[in-house]
């Protein structure tokens, strides 16, 4: 079974610009999720998507950030403008649904802004 | 608010010793408690979880952690350490809960688990 798959797997900015970060998770899997890990800490959840509508957002910080997940598949999170505060690995996750409870994490887009 | 606490920033121990990585936490309801392993440049991969049941769980790669209520403590335990353990903890808690709703998880910052030959 193939798992999450994330790309890019890194991406170099200057503040200011905007960046898109793209996940397709373990297919079946209803629940997708975006992490934002910064350099030290633990992952800290932005979104969560059951399908395609969004379930939690309330981390995400909407000024700058936007996700969708058309057709509940495919995911895209987007920084428009990136500040420097948002270089973090950014981490997409899948499960199953919710009673499956456990989550599968991608290998990460690490995110530098200059 | 649930939260997530590993004590230790980095635990050393020596290569066939037994090991421990400590996690406390704190959540409203029953916690629903992760470990996840990270290596460098890579996403974090499931060890074992505590949903309900026996206190002593079982997981990958020879891992085991127990679940101890009244202490609101998962130490991740394995009963002889290899040089290749040598990684990046995580422990993370949600709330367990039936219906639909909001489920992502809550991490601690991590324990550098380093084993030394």
């Amino acid at each position: 079974e193939a798992g999450v798959a994330q790309s890019p797997r890194y991406k170099i900015i200057e503040k200011r610009q905007s960046v898109a970060f793209w996940c397709n998770p373990i297919s079946g899997h209803a629940t997708l999720y975006w992490y934002q890990q910064i350099l030290g800490q633990g992952p800290k959840l932005l979104i969560q998507f059951q399908n395609n509508g969004v379930v939690d957002d309330s981390q995400l910080p909407k000024d700058r950030f936007s996700a969708e997940r058309l057709k509940g598949v495919d995911s895209t999170l987007k920084i428009q403008p990136a500040k420097l505060e948002d270089s973090a690995v950014y981490l997409c996750a899948s499960s199953l649904n919710w009673f499956t409870e456990t989550q599968y994490f991608g290998p990460g887009t690490r995110l530098l802004v200059l | 608010a649930q939260s997530v606490a590993q004590p230790e920033d980095q635990v050393n121990v020596a290569e066939g010793n037994p090991l421990t990585v400590k996690c406390t936490y704190s959540v409203s309801g029953n916690p629903y408690l992760f470990w996840y392993v990270q290596y460098p440049n890579r996403g974090l991969q499931f060890l074992l979880k505590y949903i309900t049941g026996d206190n002593l769980v079982k997981g990958s790669y020879g891992f085991e952690a127990e679940f101890n209520k009244s202490q609101t403590s998962f130490h991740l335990k394995k009963p002889s350490a290899l040089v290749s353990d040598s990684a990046l903890y995580f422990c993370a808690v949600r709330e367990g809960k039936s219906g639909g709703g909001a489920d992502g998880l809550t991490f601690g910052k991590g324990t550098h688990l380093i084993i030394q030959p």
